[in-house]
């Protein structure tokens, strides 16, 4: 069993549309949840993070974090065009730790 | 500020050829990564720097990777020889210091990556 497990997609909306993105984990020890967008042919950008449980909003995003179901979600409001990339989820056990990535999950925003 | 450079942006060769990446990080950055991202996978890290020094090797396949950060500031990881299996993307990142923020995450900022095909 994979440690943080996710949904590979792909998840096609139409433009506006809610977008629920989401994954699973294993690993008690994570403390620390990322949300990563990765546009074709280049790297990773640091979305959102939270720490532990709890919700965190900016702009159309919100990162929640479930620690007792071991389950995160990134919510995207009003989708656009451009949030078409890869989300991947990624967490960590501590500041500067290692970081595990999930698989990510192909989002496309028809307009 | 520029962001982490990487070179070559492709790199195509044939299976038991040597090949290098090379990698230069943000400005002040002295946490440096090595990431391999498998088509369709999330980045696996294969190598981490602190400086000079590599604190975390404990995924790079030793027998025909190896990296070096001598100066402590870009950093080159060699495949000799490739196989097949080494397609892939091979992604650098960096964070900055401890002693300024984001101290507790260690932001990490990636590069473009390097594409590697092994025909």
């Amino acid at each position: 069993q994979k440690e943080v497990e996710q949904d590979p997609g792909p998840l096609s909306v139409p433009e506006g549309a809610i977008v629920s993105l989401n994954c699973t984990y294993s690993n008690s020890a994570f403390q620390y949840f990322m949300w990563y967008r990765q546009y074709s042919r280049k790297g990773p950008e640091l979305l959102m993070y939270t720490y532990s449980s709890g919700n965190k909003e900016d702009g159309r995003f919100t990162a929640q974090v479930d620690k007792s179901s071991k389950y995160i979600s990134l919510f995207i409001r009003d989708s656009q065009p451009s949030d078409s990339a890869t989300y991947l989820c990624a967490m960590s056990s501590g500041g500067y730790q290692k970081v595990t990535f999930g698989t990510g999950t192909k989002l496309q925003v028809i307009p | 500020e520029a962001g982490v450079v990487q070179s070559p942006r492709y790199k195509i060769i044939e299976k038991k050829q040597p090949v290098a990446f090379w990698c230069n990080p943000i400005s002040g950055h002295n946490t440096l990564y090595w990431y391999r991202q498998n088509l369709g996978q999330g980045p696996e890290l294969l190598i981490r720097y602190e400086n000079e020094e590599a604190v975390d090797d404990s995924q790079l396949p030793k027998d025909r990777f190896s990296a070096e950060r001598l100066k402590g500031v870009d950093s080159t990881l060699k495949i000799q020889p490739a196989e097949l299996g080494d397609s892939a993307v091979y992604l650098c990142a960096s964070s900055p210091p401890r002693d300024r923020g984001p101290r507790l995450l260690g932001e990490q900022y990636f590069g473009p990556g390097t594409r590697l095909t092994v025909t």
